[in-house]
């Protein structure tokens, strides 16, 4: 099985922030790599696919990029709503394995 | 508008059976392969089973292969979970979500039914 790891685990930052979160596959994964946003209570939404690909609607102050083992999702501009889990989830080979989460709170 | 709505959870005893549906709407269901995913309380989201627009090819997480069933009708634009056996630690909050595309990504996730296994 593969699996993903994030870092940090956790994070404070204040509106205006520029965050960086990690994500790490045991293996290559080529560019199957997606983001997912959660906030309490809510199932999750996604917010990049195949690694940097923007999802529809989603603001563009989120970006993603990377590609075999590592990955990086970007928030350029924290804003009050982005305060949230983030996941990132790899699709290359079941089972469908998901980071572990890095929260992110108001500092 | 694409929706996914989960049904079914409820209070179960171990050792007990529930069967999980979640209703599409909004697009062609036929077209999609389908996966549930769980949550437990205060924890990580755990991907739990994969069924393919035919239900030829299916997938299950090592933790409930040989208990969990998946399964889907095309016709009533519905995918199921038949959970049996179940135990303490299936208790979760279970997610059915639409997989897309060629990188097969999940879009949208329904919202969520809660499955509670306890004496």
């Amino acid at each position: 099985d593969i699996q993903m790891t994030q870092s940090p685990s956790s994070l404070s930052a204040s509106v205006g922030d520029r965050v960086t979160i990690t994500c790490r596959a045991s293996q290559s994964i080529d560019n199957y790599l997606n983001w997912y946003q959660q906030k309490t209570g809510k199932a999750p939404q996604l917010l990049i696919y195949a690694a940097s690909s923007l999802q529809s609607g989603v603001p563009s102050r989120f970006s993603g990029s990377g590609s075999g083992t590592d990955f990086t999702l970007t928030i350029s501009s924290l804003q009050p709503e982005d305060f949230a889990t983030y996941y990132c989830q790899q699709s290359y080979s079941t089972p469908f394995t998901f980071g572990p989460g890095t929260k992110v709170d108001i500092k | 508008e694409v929706q996914l709505v989960e049904s079914g959870g409820g209070l179960v005893q171990p050792g007990g059976s529930l069967r999980l549906s979640c209703a599409a709407s909004g697009f062609t269901f036929s077209s999609y392969s389908m996966n549930w995913v769980r949550q437990a309380p205060g924890k990580g989201l755990e991907w739990v089973s994969y069924i393919s627009t035919s239900s030829s090819t299916i997938y299950y997480a090592d933790s409930v292969r040989g208990r969990f069933t998946i399964s889907r009708d095309n016709a009533k634009n519905s995918l199921y979970l038949q959970m049996n056996s179940l135990r303490d630690e299936d208790t979760a909050v279970y997610y059915c979500a639409r997989q897309v595309g060629y990188y097969k990504w999940f879009d949208p996730w329904g919202q969520g039914t809660l499955v509670t296994v306890s004496s």
